[in-house]
């Protein structure tokens, strides 16, 4: 069965500190690995997809990598802005239908 | 380009009830899953339509249900409600290409 564990739960950064979020997984064949940002009371917003171990991909502050086992949010110089909650998802699929299996969250707070 | 529109936004029923929710996918979007967000379990797949099709569901009672008409737009219901139902009902839309699922804000339904 797909796995996914976010650490940490929660993280408070000063503005402009630099740090990670980690994903770990365990697939029987990855099928995309997802990251999402949610704000308090709505949906998810989409922001990466990783297919293959050695893949990166920015946007603005924030880089997502990818390994076999786990992949990194990393965010730089962050701003009171960013602060959500940053949610990490493999895609599972069967015929074609792909599920989505979400970790847990890392509530991520930037103090100004 | 309108988002995934999904309504009501915010349910309140007596336990027993049943209640439907409904989503509209962005327009070309012909695959729509739901899912249910709790403090608890986090984010959790309950299934996938595709060309009014149910092609995936996930781990919950037969309680919960769900159809996709010819125009993509779907509604999922919720027989003889229970207090463990309350949660955020989430639709995404996606087209089939690698950009992920596009969330609408959700149903916050509460069971009384």
């Amino acid at each position: 069965e797909d796995q996914v564990t976010q650490s940490p739960e929660a993280l408070r950064l000063q503005e402009g500190e630099s740090s990670s979020l980690n994903c770990s997984y365990t697939v029987s064949g990855l099928r995309g690995l997802f990251w999402y940002r949610q704000d308090p009371g709505k949906g998810p917003e989409f922001l990466f997809t990783l297919y293959s171990a050695g893949e990166e991909k920015e946007k603005e502050r924030l880089k997502a990598t990818l390994t076999k086992k786990e992949s990194f949010l990393h965010i730089t110089a962050p701003k009171p802005e960013d602060s959500a909650t940053y949610l990490c998802a493999v895609g599972d699929s069967i015929q074609g239908a792909q599920k989505l299996v979400f970790g847990q969250g890392t509530r991520l707070t930037i103090n100004p | 380009k309108a988002g995934v529109t999904q309504t009501p936004r915010y349910l309140i029923k007596t336990r027993g009830q049943q209640v439907t929710l409904s989503c509209s996918p962005i327009s070309g979007h012909r695959s729509v899953s739901w899912y249910q967000q709790t403090p608890g379990q986090g984010l959790q797949f309950l299934f996938e339509y595709f060309s009014e099709t149910q092609r995936n569901k996930g781990n919950f009672p037969g309680r919960f249900s769900g159809r996709q008409f010819s125009n993509s737009r779907s509604e999922m219901n919720v027989s003889t409600l229970e207090l463990g139902d309350s949660a955020l009902y989430l639709c995404a839309s996606n087209s089939g290409g690698p950009l992920g699922y596009t969330f609408g804000s959700g149903t916050r339904l509460t069971v009384v």
